[in-house]
Protein backbone atom coordinates (compact mmCIF):
# COMPACT_ATOMS: atom_id res chain seq x y z
CA UNK A 1 0.00 0.00 0.00
CA UNK A 2 1.77 2.84 -0.90
CA UNK A 3 1.59 6.08 1.71
CA UNK A 4 2.04 9.49 1.55
CA UNK A 5 4.10 11.28 3.94
CA UNK A 6 4.06 15.30 4.43
CA UNK A 7 6.91 17.40 6.36
CA UNK A 8 6.83 19.42 8.50
CA UNK A 9 3.29 19.31 9.74
CA UNK A 10 2.76 22.41 11.24
CA UNK A 11 4.57 25.38 10.00
CA UNK A 12 4.44 28.97 11.56
CA UNK A 13 6.66 31.70 9.89
CA UNK A 14 7.12 35.55 9.26
CA UNK A 15 5.70 37.16 6.52
CA UNK A 16 8.99 37.65 3.89
CA UNK A 17 10.40 34.69 4.79
CA UNK A 18 11.43 31.42 2.63
CA UNK A 19 10.19 27.79 3.46
CA UNK A 20 10.18 24.37 1.85
CA UNK A 21 7.37 21.45 2.69
CA UNK A 22 8.21 18.03 1.68
CA UNK A 23 6.10 14.95 0.23
CA UNK A 24 7.18 11.23 0.59
CA UNK A 25 6.19 7.76 -0.55
CA UNK A 26 7.52 4.35 0.02
CA UNK A 27 6.78 4.00 -3.91
CA UNK A 28 7.15 4.89 -6.89
CA UNK A 29 4.77 8.14 -8.10
CA UNK A 30 2.87 8.11 -11.52
CA UNK A 31 1.58 11.85 -11.13
CA UNK A 32 1.38 14.01 -8.36
CA UNK A 33 -0.48 16.89 -7.62
CA UNK A 34 -0.38 19.99 -4.82
CA UNK A 35 -3.59 21.39 -3.67
CA UNK A 36 -3.78 24.04 -1.19
CA UNK A 37 -6.55 24.55 1.28
CA UNK A 38 -7.69 27.62 2.97
CA UNK A 39 -9.49 28.05 5.71
CA UNK A 40 -13.30 26.58 5.88
CA UNK A 41 -13.06 25.84 1.85
CA UNK A 42 -12.06 22.73 -0.20
CA UNK A 43 -8.88 21.92 -1.73
CA UNK A 44 -7.92 23.73 -4.79
CA UNK A 45 -5.28 22.50 -7.17
CA UNK A 46 -1.88 24.26 -7.40
CA UNK A 47 0.35 22.16 -9.68
CA UNK A 48 0.55 18.62 -11.15
CA UNK A 49 4.13 16.88 -11.67
CA UNK A 50 4.78 13.55 -14.10
CA UNK A 51 7.91 13.42 -14.93
CA UNK A 52 10.96 13.00 -12.79
CA UNK A 53 13.48 15.87 -11.85
CA UNK A 54 10.36 18.01 -13.14
CA UNK A 55 10.55 21.72 -11.97
CA UNK A 56 7.42 24.08 -11.90
CA UNK A 57 6.82 27.41 -11.22
CA UNK A 58 3.89 29.21 -10.05
CA UNK A 59 4.72 32.79 -8.96
CA UNK A 60 6.38 32.51 -5.62
CA UNK A 61 6.07 28.74 -5.82
CA UNK A 62 8.75 26.46 -6.61
CA UNK A 63 7.61 22.85 -7.20
CA UNK A 64 9.90 20.10 -7.50
CA UNK A 65 9.19 16.84 -8.47
CA UNK A 66 12.53 13.95 -7.19
CA UNK A 67 14.38 12.15 -10.08
CA UNK A 68 13.30 8.78 -8.97
CA UNK A 69 9.56 9.94 -8.44
CA UNK A 70 9.34 9.19 -4.96
CA UNK A 71 9.57 12.37 -3.54
CA UNK A 72 8.43 15.80 -4.26
CA UNK A 73 9.47 19.49 -2.49
CA UNK A 74 7.53 23.11 -2.22
CA UNK A 75 9.44 26.22 -2.03
CA UNK A 76 7.63 29.51 -0.91
CA UNK A 77 9.57 32.65 -1.37
CA UNK A 78 9.29 35.62 0.47
CA UNK A 79 6.11 34.01 1.91
CA UNK A 80 2.77 36.16 2.45
CA UNK A 81 -0.39 36.09 4.55
CA UNK A 82 -2.35 34.90 1.68
CA UNK A 83 -0.29 32.00 1.54
CA UNK A 84 -1.94 30.88 4.85
CA UNK A 85 -3.45 27.21 4.36
CA UNK A 86 -3.12 23.43 4.87
CA UNK A 87 -0.90 22.28 1.64
CA UNK A 88 -1.89 18.85 0.70
CA UNK A 89 0.21 16.15 -1.57
CA UNK A 90 -2.23 13.51 -4.04
CA UNK A 91 -0.30 10.59 -5.64
CA UNK A 92 -2.75 9.19 -8.24
CA UNK A 93 -0.89 5.61 -8.54
CA UNK A 94 -3.37 2.99 -9.18
CA UNK A 95 -6.11 4.91 -6.80
CA UNK A 96 -5.99 8.58 -4.99
CA UNK A 97 -4.06 8.62 -1.75
CA UNK A 98 -3.43 11.84 -0.18
CA UNK A 99 -0.93 13.21 2.44
CA UNK A 100 -1.64 14.59 5.66
CA UNK A 101 -0.79 18.43 4.93
CA UNK A 102 1.44 20.62 6.11
CA UNK A 103 -0.65 23.48 8.04
CA UNK A 104 1.01 26.71 7.37
CA UNK A 105 0.43 30.03 8.68
CA UNK A 106 2.19 33.23 7.70
CA UNK A 107 2.33 35.89 10.03
CA UNK A 108 2.18 39.77 9.00
CA UNK B 1 -20.44 27.71 -13.47
CA UNK B 2 -21.06 26.95 -9.92
CA UNK B 3 -18.11 23.54 -9.72
CA UNK B 4 -19.13 21.44 -7.08
CA UNK B 5 -21.76 22.50 -4.46
CA UNK B 6 -22.72 21.06 -1.25
CA UNK B 7 -25.65 21.14 1.02
CA UNK B 8 -25.60 21.92 4.26
CA UNK B 9 -22.44 23.81 4.75
CA UNK B 10 -23.09 23.07 8.96
CA UNK B 11 -25.59 20.15 10.83
CA UNK B 12 -25.71 18.86 14.28
CA UNK B 13 -26.84 15.25 14.86
CA UNK B 14 -27.98 13.25 17.53
CA UNK B 15 -26.47 9.17 17.79
CA UNK B 16 -28.88 7.44 15.54
CA UNK B 17 -30.27 10.01 13.55
CA UNK B 18 -29.67 10.06 9.73
CA UNK B 19 -29.44 12.27 7.19
CA UNK B 20 -27.85 13.00 3.61
CA UNK B 21 -25.36 15.01 2.42
CA UNK B 22 -26.26 16.72 -0.85
CA UNK B 23 -23.44 17.06 -3.62
CA UNK B 24 -24.02 18.48 -7.39
CA UNK B 25 -21.30 19.70 -10.16
CA UNK B 26 -22.01 21.49 -13.02
CA UNK B 27 -18.54 20.30 -15.20
CA UNK B 28 -20.02 17.50 -16.94
CA UNK B 29 -17.70 15.42 -14.82
CA UNK B 30 -18.01 11.47 -14.88
CA UNK B 31 -16.33 10.85 -11.73
CA UNK B 32 -17.38 11.91 -8.30
CA UNK B 33 -16.00 11.57 -4.90
CA UNK B 34 -16.95 11.56 -1.27
CA UNK B 35 -14.07 12.28 1.79
CA UNK B 36 -13.77 13.17 5.29
CA UNK B 37 -11.65 14.62 6.64
CA UNK B 38 -10.70 14.98 10.43
CA UNK B 39 -7.30 16.42 11.92
CA UNK B 40 -3.94 14.60 11.59
CA UNK B 41 -5.28 12.25 9.02
CA UNK B 42 -5.94 14.31 6.03
CA UNK B 43 -8.63 13.19 3.48
CA UNK B 44 -9.82 9.69 3.38
CA UNK B 45 -11.89 8.37 0.84
CA UNK B 46 -15.35 7.01 1.80
CA UNK B 47 -17.23 6.09 -1.47
CA UNK B 48 -16.63 7.10 -4.96
CA UNK B 49 -18.63 6.94 -8.37
CA UNK B 50 -16.31 6.20 -11.66
CA UNK B 51 -19.78 6.49 -13.90
CA UNK B 52 -23.32 7.64 -13.68
CA UNK B 53 -25.02 4.19 -12.17
CA UNK B 54 -21.96 3.24 -10.11
CA UNK B 55 -20.69 3.26 -6.86
CA UNK B 56 -17.70 2.03 -5.30
CA UNK B 57 -16.29 1.73 -1.68
CA UNK B 58 -13.47 3.75 -0.93
CA UNK B 59 -11.49 3.24 2.10
CA UNK B 60 -13.81 4.03 5.19
CA UNK B 61 -16.84 3.20 4.11
CA UNK B 62 -18.44 1.33 7.18
CA UNK B 63 -21.63 3.50 8.64
CA UNK B 64 -22.29 5.58 5.38
CA UNK B 65 -23.79 4.68 1.50
CA UNK B 66 -23.78 6.72 -1.50
CA UNK B 67 -26.61 7.36 -4.30
CA UNK B 68 -25.57 8.44 -7.53
CA UNK B 69 -28.39 9.94 -8.56
CA UNK B 70 -27.54 11.01 -12.43
CA UNK B 71 -24.64 12.35 -13.95
CA UNK B 72 -24.85 15.78 -11.68
CA UNK B 73 -25.53 14.38 -8.10
CA UNK B 74 -23.89 12.34 -5.91
CA UNK B 75 -25.35 11.88 -2.18
CA UNK B 76 -23.91 10.58 1.14
CA UNK B 77 -26.51 9.11 3.56
CA UNK B 78 -25.69 8.89 7.58
CA UNK B 79 -28.42 6.00 8.25
CA UNK B 80 -27.76 5.91 11.91
CA UNK B 81 -24.98 8.87 13.21
CA UNK B 82 -22.84 7.89 15.51
CA UNK B 83 -20.07 10.59 17.35
CA UNK B 84 -17.14 9.01 15.55
CA UNK B 85 -18.87 10.33 12.39
CA UNK B 86 -18.03 13.98 13.19
CA UNK B 87 -16.17 15.10 10.32
CA UNK B 88 -15.84 17.76 7.78
CA UNK B 89 -16.66 15.80 4.58
CA UNK B 90 -16.09 16.90 0.81
CA UNK B 91 -17.19 16.07 -2.13
CA UNK B 92 -15.31 16.48 -5.24
CA UNK B 93 -15.55 15.72 -9.36
CA UNK B 94 -12.96 14.90 -11.85
CA UNK B 95 -12.43 14.54 -15.77
CA UNK B 96 -11.60 11.80 -17.04
CA UNK B 97 -8.33 13.19 -19.36
CA UNK B 98 -7.03 14.67 -16.10
CA UNK B 99 -6.47 13.69 -12.66
CA UNK B 100 -7.63 17.24 -11.30
CA UNK B 101 -10.29 16.86 -8.68
CA UNK B 102 -12.49 20.12 -7.87
CA UNK B 103 -13.98 20.27 -4.78
CA UNK B 104 -16.99 21.67 -2.71
CA UNK B 105 -16.53 23.78 0.27
CA UNK B 106 -17.41 20.78 2.58
CA UNK B 107 -20.00 20.19 5.05
CA UNK B 108 -19.13 20.67 8.85
CA UNK B 109 -20.88 17.52 10.82
CA UNK B 110 -20.79 17.07 14.70
CA UNK B 111 -22.77 13.89 16.25
CA UNK B 112 -23.36 14.33 19.56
Amino acid sequence: TQLLEQSPQFLSIQEGENLTVYCNSSSVFSSLQWYRQEPGEGPVLLVTVVTGGEVKKLKRLTFQFGDARKDSSLHITAAQPGDTGLYLCISSYDKVIFGPGTSLSVIP
Amino acid sequence: NAGVTQTPKFQVLKTGQSMTLQCAQDMNHNSMYWYRQDPGMGLRLIYYSASEGTTDKGEVPNGYNVSRLNKREFSLRLESAAPSQTSVYFCASSDVDTDTQYFGPGTRLTVL
